[in-house]
């Protein structure tokens, strides 16, 4: 149980692009899930808390209208990488936490996304 | 905010030792700490995560200790073996408010057979 699916695993794209990355909560309901950023041999930070039905909480130094998130229902969330420059290269994982009796919930990791813009 | 320092950035043990990787915390409101392991390229797996109102947890070959007064928590991991080396991160977080959590640095660890 508690499987979070994360899609595409890889991307390459052109600078300018937009990219969307999708993180699904396969056999639980999530109100809350969770957008990280992982550079290589770093730790994860977080960007952002998406709220399902609301707007995302996002941590100092994000842009907001650079990574779009949209928490549309509760088994899916959106981030939308925006205009893509190869600075925003790195490694994306979302997380999320089963709504049922969620103060006892750890957070489940989706398996990430790797961007790569050229 | 809160802030997590997590101690030693690599750590290399014989197989059959013991690892301790040690962390400690900023903020008293945090009462959450869960630790990940995580393979190259692949998702963080929760390991084992421990609150702040239990002192000490184990499971099997791993524990975690918690000390609230002095703001730190430690995993040990016995009797390790080759499928332990990753890289491990220990958090801290707020389970019954914003829920977020926030990192520690990470352990490269390696197991040397």
């Amino acid at each position: 149980g508690a499987v979070v699916s994360q899609h595409p695993s890889w991307v390459i794209c052109k600078s300018g692009t937009s990219v969307k990355i999708e993180c699904r909560s396969l056999d639980f309901q999530a109100t809350t899930m969770f957008w990280y950023r992982q550079f290589p041999k770093q730790s994860l930070m977080l960007m952002a808390t998406s709220n399902e039905g609301s707007k995302a909480t996002y941590e100092q130094g994000v842009e907001k209208d650079k990574f779009l998130i949209n928490h549309a229902s509760l088994t899916l969330s959106t981030l939308t990488v925006t205009s893509a420059h190869p600075e925003d290269s790195s490694f994306y994982i979302c997380s999320a936490r089963d709504r049922t009796n969620h103060l006892n919930q750890p957070q489940h990791f989706g398996d990430g996304t790797r961007l790569s813009i050229l | 905010g809160e802030n997590v320092e997590q101690h030693p950035s690599t750590l290399s043990v014989q197989e059959g030792d013991s690892a301790v990787i040690k962390c400690t915390y900023s903020d008293s409101a945090s009462n959450y700490f869960p630790w990940y392991k995580q393979e190259l390229g692949k998702r963080p797996q929760l390991i084992i995560d421990i609150r702040s109102n239990v002192g000490e947890k184990k499971d099997q070959r791993i524990a975690v200790t918690l000390n609230k007064t002095a703001k730190h928590f430690s995993l040990h991991i016995t009797e390790t073996q080759p499928e332990d080396s990753a890289v491990y991160f220990c958090a801290a977080g707020d389970h019954q408010g914003a829920q977020k959590l926030v990192f520690g640095q990470g352990t490269r660890l390696t197991i040397n057979p």
